[in-house]
């Protein structure tokens, strides 16, 4: 088992549902990661916070709505989603951003399914 | 633009080695990552490479050429549990990971 926790691990929404992604790492780290991974395609970056603050957004939709309150927890807000949404969210941590020290440890994912 | 190069699947028979090559063209060079990953589960981290030359870790050793942009990845005793993606990804100057798209290891007895 990782220092990585996701919530929920599998979600079925409509495309007028909100609903929210929860992870938590227990590796005392200072950075958090959120990837789209879809079937056969490189992982997608898709926001980045250091020390709680946002460094990264790669041109994300604003459906996707990031917080991180400490850095232990960060949430995925979901709102207004489409079919082609549907993939694998995985969320991970690293003691810092760069070196060695950047390497990043994953959490399980949230396998979500848009309708 | 930058692009990670790691073929799509790769067979092996148990017992046997394999080496899974990844090319990279990317804005700047921060160290290179290999990763594993079971079908349905999280990415694991296997090995870490910032300076040329091969490291070795149990079974597994990860190589590094960064004149050539090349990297590969070698498993020896194959066994069944090794079936899985490995994905390569290299740091940019951004200290952003770039993906590539994984390379599906079947072992087959």
């Amino acid at each position: 088992e990782t220092g990585v926790t996701q919530t929920p691990r599998h979600l079925v929404m409509g495309m007028t549902n909100k609903k929210s992604l929860k992870c938590e790492q227990h590796l005392g780290h200072n950075a958090m990661y959120w990837y789209k991974q879809s079937a056969k395609k490189p992982l997608e970056l898709m926001f980045v916070y250091n020390f709680k603050e946002q460094t990264e957004n790669n041109s994300v939709p604003s459906r996707f709505s990031p917080e991180c309150p400490n850095s232990s927890h960060l949430f995925l807000h979901l709102h207004t989603l489409q079919p082609e949404d549907s993939a694998l969210y995985l969320c991970a941590s690293s003691q810092e951003l760069a070196g060695a020290i950047g390497t990043q440890y994953f959490g399980p994912g949230t396998r979500l399914l848009v309708l | 633009g930058q692009n990670i190069d790691q073929p799509t699947e790769m067979t092996a028979t148990e017992g046997a080695i394999v080496q899974i090559n990844c090319t990279y063209q990317t804005s700047g060079f921060n160290g290179l990552f290999w990763y594993q990953q079971h079908a349905g589960e999280a990415p694991t981290f296997l090995s870490y490479n910032v300076l040329d030359g091969l490291e070795e870790k149990g079974r597994f050793s990860s190589f590094l050429s960064r004149s050539k942009g090349y990297s590969y990845l070698l498993l020896k005793e194959l066994q069944m549990k090794d079936s899985a993606s490995y994905l390569c990804a290299v740091m940019d100057s951004n200290y952003q990971l770039i993906w590539g798209a994984g390379t599906k290891l079947i072992i087959k007895p």
